[in-house]
């Protein structure tokens, strides 16, 4: 059984940078393609990147492009997201989800943590 | 980038069944995942691939993909259901690669 365990709440200023974290259990983490999603309050979700730590290079939607990145350790089984210059529409719970590559050739997100909520206020 | 649009809200009697409609340009070309969020959760996969459950997922569920549309059905609706549902779609010549549908409330009366 997989397990996301995600590092808690973060309070921040604009303009600085908040990097959340994601442990994982179960499985081999290094195949993982683990993507990050977040959710601001009362709105949808919404895909911001993701990493295969075997291959090691990470891709993201272009809307964040320069200001995410997206690590992952596999000494630790780790994955990290780290979003910068932050702004106060950036106040959004943050998932950590593992996609898996099924039979219908596409990905989806079987897995997923229990959510990181990021505050940005001055 | 590719769109993905649902009804706000879908409000249902329970033992009644409700249908929620995930529309997207030739839609029944991709595959087609949903997940179930309930308040302060994390999303739950209710239904991949257009139509199979994961484990642990009642048969209630159920999806179809088709042309322009693709739909969850849940059968049966028990006010346990009462959530947020999503679709999903993956494409990696797309960007963003993961798109989301706008999202449907189900309101269990």
């Amino acid at each position: 059984q997989v397990q996301l365990v995600q590092s808690g709440a973060e309070v921040k200023k604009p303009g600085s940078s908040v990097k959340v974290s994601c442990k994982a259990s179960g499985g081999t983490f290094s195949s993982y393609a683990i993507s990050w999603v977040r959710q601001a309050p009362g709105q949808g979700l919404e895909w911001m990147g993701g990493i295969i730590p075997i291959f090691g290079t990470a891709n993201y939607a272009q809307k964040f492009q320069g200001r995410v990145t997206i690590t992952a350790d596999e000494s630790t089984s780790t994955a990290y997201m780290e979003l910068s210059s932050l702004r106060s529409e950036d106040t959004a719970v943050y998932y950590c989800a593992r996609g898996y590559y099924g039979s219908g050739r596409t990905y989806y997100f079987d897995y997923w943590g229990q959510g990181t909520l990021v505050t940005v206020s001055s | 980038s590719y769109v993905l649009t649902q009804p706000p809200s879908v409000s249902v009697a329970p033992g009644q069944t409700a249908r929620i409609t995930c529309g997207g340009n030739n839609i029944g070309s991709k595959s087609v995942h949903w997940y179930q969020q309930k308040p302060g959760q994390a999303p739950v996969l209710v239904v991949y691939d257009d139509s199979d459950r994961p484990s642990g997922i009642p048969e209630r569920f159920s999806g179809s993909n088709s042309g322009n549309t693709a739909t969850l059905t849940i059968s049966r609706v028990e006010a346990g259901d009462e959530a947020d549902y999503y679709c999903q779609v993956w494409d990696s010549s797309s960007d963003p690669s993961y798109v989301f549908g706008t999202g449907t409330k189900v309101t269990v009366l």
